[in-house]
């Protein structure tokens, strides 16, 4: 079945600098990779996808990547904020499309 | 502008216990999920359900059951709760074919089994 993993597990970096969570995939038929904000106490979000049939997404500071020979996808956040201090989750469609498998997390702290 | 509620926030049940969480959508979603999200393991399906009386087995099914006699009604139910099902587990709902568009999560039951 689909596996994802996801790094770095934690991320602190400065204000107004860029960060960047890079997630890999296993199933070469994932089509849909969609990521998810997760603030404190609060449920996940999601922030923005990309499709098989795109390579960049870009959604005022945040873009998406994809990179389908290599399996890999990767988000891009600019001019970091503190508000974009969170848990970010990557995720992928399984084959059959039916559902959405999880990477592991990422923290990502912002340092004023 | 709720869409996705989950009955209970926070939830103290004793080992052993039968334990029933539940999860409402009013977005008329055919497709459901519950997750369970632990740290450094991100979220992890249980199990999920296409329509009304129709589940299936996710990643950690073992433990756990579902029902679903209403196409907006998901429950989770722990049929004899073990302190390795503390966690935090989400309901999510998605419309006909996920593959195209993201979930929509509840804001998380916070079970303890003590």
């Amino acid at each position: 079945g689909e596996n994802v993993e996801q790094h770095p597990s934690t991320l602190s970096v400065q204000e107004g600098d860029s960060a960047v969570i890079k997630c890999t995939y296993s199933d070469s038929a994932s089509n849909y990779f969609p990521w998810y904000k997760q603030e404190l106490g609060k449920r996940p979000q999601l922030i923005i996808d990309i499709r098989s049939n795109v390579g960049e997404k870009k959604d005022q500071r945040i873009a998406v990547t994809l990179n389908k020979t290599a399996k890999h996808f990767s988000l891009h956040i600019t001019e970091t904020q503190p508000e974009d201090s969170a848990v970010y989750f990557c995720a992928a469609t399984d084959s059959s499309a039916s559902k959405i498998i999880f990477g592991s997390g990422t923290r990502l702290s912002i340092r004023p | 502008d709720v869409k996705v509620t989950q009955s209970s926030r926070y939830l103290v049940k004793r080992t052993g216990e039968k334990v029933f969480l539940e999860c409402v959508q009013d977005m008329d979603h055919e497709n459901m999920f519950w997750y369970r999200q632990d740290p450094g393991l991100g979220l992890r399906l249980i199990y999920f359900s296409y329509d009304v009386k129709m589940k299936e087995k996710g990643d950690i099914p073992e433990g756990y059951s579902v029902s679903r006699e209403k196409k907006e009604r998901f429950s989770l139910i722990l049929e004899s709760a073990s302190t390795n099902q503390t966690s935090m587990y989400l309901c999510a709902s998605a419309p006909r074919g996920t593959g195209i568009y993201g979930y929509t999560f509840g804001s998380g039951t916070r079970l303890t089994v003590v």
